[in-house]
């Protein structure tokens, strides 16, 4: 079975500009979480998708969007953007949705995205 | 308030001893879950173990084991029979009734040979 794969794995963008991050998760799994990496503030939480409802959000600026498609591959979108965004940004997927309980989530391998 | 507090910025451990990782969290709710995960150098998370807040038993998982104190709030993993390829940096999360997952700051774990 494929794991999470996750598109580009490295990019570099300039500011201001725009990125689009894509994330295909595994077959069957129905939910899926953005998490951003940095050292300065470590792993967040940006948002979930479960059958292409955003059904939480992290504390992120209107700049970060996301979507998921009918065939739960998601996409994350950055507008307009900051030298602070320069992080690896990693997509989870997990067969279903528990609100607390075990929910295995499949990390894929990250974006390393960097803005010069 | 932080959720997640792993105090052990970075550990050295000799090859086929026990380490044990701290990790403790805040929460007022009833029902929630711990999870451990593993990071190396190549970027991806891999699960390791899980703690169910309702669950009365310490969760393991081959060498990995939850130390679960409800009371202290406190979810430290231990790692039995520590291998070189250990080596990595292991992440505390909490997951409350919301569904995204707290992370903690993290430890890096070094075995030495």
């Amino acid at each position: 079975k494929a794991g999470v794969t996750q598109t580009p794995r490295y990019l570099i963008k300039t500011r201001g500009q725009q990125v689009t991050l894509s994330c295909s998760p595994i077959s069957g799994h129905r939910s899926v979480s953005w998490y951003q990496q940095t050292p300065g503030q470590g792993l967040q939480f940006l948002f979930e998708y479960f059958s292409e409802t955003q059904r939480n959000k992290g504390n992120f600026p209107g700049r970060f969007s996301g979507r998921q498609f009918s065939n739960s591959r998601s996409e994350m979108n950055v507008s307009t953007l900051e030298l602070g965004d320069s992080a690896l940004y990693l997509c989870a997927s997990s067969l279903k949705s528990s609100p607390y309980g075990f929910d295995e989530q499949f990390f894929g391998p990250g974006t390393r995205l960097t803005v010069l | 308030a932080q959720k997640i507090t792993q105090t052990q910025p970075g550990m050295f451990v000799q090859e086929k001893e026990a380490v044990t990782l701290d990790c403790t969290y805040d929460t007022s709710d009833q029902s929630y879950g711990l999870f451990w995960y593993k990071q190396p150098s190549s970027g991806e998370m891999i699960f390791l173990i899980y703690q169910g807040s309702y669950d009365e038993q310490n969760a393991t998982e081959g060498r990995y084991s939850l130390n679960f104190q409800k009371a202290r709030k406190s979810a430290n993993l231990v790692i039995s029979a520590s291998q070189l390829g250990d080596s990595a940096m292991y992440f505390c999360a909490m997951r409350e009734g919301n569904y995204k997952l707290s992370f903690g700051a993290g430890t890096t774990v070094t075995v030495r040979a």
